[in-house]
């Protein structure tokens, strides 16, 4: 059982190049997202899904793009990468559980470098 | 203001100590409470989980929700230098889509000394 996979684990980009992070998971996990954390920030919501073909903007949506074409994968994609990108981003998945539990399970990480 | 406050620290403390994180938050629309740890270049995994007011106890970790008050706190007991990392709290808004959706605090890190 893999969990959340996320790929790559480092990156470096120059600025305006555009590039994909990947995340999959094994978990049949309806619900999957992404973070961004910073330091001094925690982590901050870029973008949510509930479902295949359905996502919504967290928090910190802007020069960030995602679809949901399967369960199972969640690509976050960066369109013209700025410096300000540059950060450790986290894919997470979770199933509804309410109040008898709410696991969600984050992946190892990506760094992201943009120069 | 962010919606869910956290010291930073550092913190430093000597193996054995009882640790007090603590965490509070504005936005009284949300129900469910987590604590997080987080291992240096590791992601996030789920500690303790508490839906709404009260206490719960797993091991040598309490957590607390004050509700009234805003405030959420995660006690360490006895604490281990494997308890070095950094601690997140976060919590979620109640019903349908909210529960994969979470606000975190900035982060506390601990490190224990043996």
């Amino acid at each position: 059982n893999a969990g959340v996979t996320q790929t790559p684990k480092f990156q470096v980009l120059k600025t305006g190049q555009s590039m994909t992070l990947q995340c999959a998971q094994d978990m049949n996990h309806e619900y999957m997202s992404w973070y961004r954390q910073d330091p001094g920030m925690g982590l901050r919501l870029i973008h949510y899904s509930v479902g295949a073909g359905i996502t919504d903007q967290g928090e910190v949506p802007n020069g960030y793009n995602v679809s949901r074409s399967t369960t199972e994968d969640f690509p976050l994609r960066l369109l013209s990468a700025a410096p300000s990108q540059t950060s450790v981003y986290f894919c997470a998945s979770s199933k509804p559980g309410g109040v008898s539990g709410n696991t969600i399970y984050f992946g190892e990480g990506s760094w992201l470098t943009v120069v | 203001q962010k919606e869910v406050e956290q010291d930073p620290g550092p913190l430093s403390v000597p193996e054995g100590a009882i640790v007090s994180l603590n965490c509070t938050y504005s936005n009284s629309a949300f129900q469910y409470f987590m604590w997080y740890r987080q291992y240096s270049r590791k992601g996030p995994e789920l500690l303790m989980y508490t839906y709404s007011s009260g206490n719960k106890e797993d091991g040598r970790f309490t957590a607390q929700v004050d509700k009234s008050s805003k405030y959420i706190s995660l006690f360490i007991r006895d604490s281990q230098p494997s308890d070095s990392a950094t601690y997140l709290c976060a919590m979620s808004h109640a019903g349908g889509t909210s529960y994969g959706k979470l606000t975190f605090g900035q982060g506390t890190i601990l490190t224990v000394h043996p």
